[in-house]
């Protein structure tokens, strides 16, 4: 069984900080990673995704990808209130179509 | 607005009645999916289509029946609702192998 395991949380991180999401998975061939961020009472929305090991940055958004030790992480630079939410990790799997999907890590950034 | 779009937002309804949820996209995606998301906020995932060829059916009760009249449109059908239904039904699309987008979701609630 493919899997995704991600901290519930909640993570709290005071504003204007570094904030560090983790996400491991299981399937040593999985090739596609993203980060989706979930509001409360809203869809998800994608916010980064990563294919290649090493870095990809994006404004304040960080994703890390290491393949050899199975693990994406999302790092948030100087933390807003706004970015309280509950993130979610997606790799996606053997199927050209389905994407296996962490538990989600709620994040609250406090004034 | 190009987005992916589901109606209605609510629904609410007795045990044993049937119901339907419509989604489309504009986005020009091929694969289109529906998720549940129960009271615990894990995004399982239901049905998945590919040109309007049914590829990902997961365990899901026989109750539920997707179907996709296009590729720009995947309903689902729900017969004899059940209390344990109530949850929120996000309907999704994407290319192959690309990020998901998702719709606003339907927050069913069986009474």
């Amino acid at each position: 069984q493919k899997e995704v395991e991600q901290n519930s949380g909640p993570l709290s991180v005071p504003e204007g900080a570094i904030a560090s999401l983790n996400c491991t998975y299981s399937d040593r061939g999985s090739q596609s990673f993203f980060w989706y961020r979930q509001y409360s009472g809203k869809s998800p929305e994608l916010i980064m995704f990563i294919y290649s090991n090493g870095d990809k940055e994006d404004g304040r958004f960080t994703a890390q990808l290491n393949k050899a030790s199975q693990y994406v992480s999302l790092l948030i630079r100087d933390s807003q209130p706004s970015d309280s939410a509950t993130y979610l990790c997606a790799v996606k799997g053997d199927s050209n179509y389905q994407l296996i999907w962490g538990a989600g890590t709620k994040l609250i950034i406090k004034p | 607005d190009t987005a992916v779009s589901q109606t209605p937002k609510y629904l609410v309804t007795q045990m044993g009645n049937d119901k339907s949820i419509k989604c489309e996209q504009n986005l020009g995606h091929d694969t289109m999916y529906w998720y549940k998301q129960d009271s615990k906020k894990f995004l399982k995932i239901m049905f998945s289509y590919n040109n309007k060829e049914l590829i990902i059916n997961e365990t899901v009760p026989n109750r539920f029946s997707p179907k996709s009249p296009d590729k720009a449109h995947l309903n689902l059908h729900i017969n004899s609702l059940e209390l344990g239904d109530s949850a929120v039904y996000f309907c999704a699309s994407s290319q192959v192998q690309r990020a998901q987008y998702f719709g606003p979701g339907t927050r069913l609630l069986v009474l």
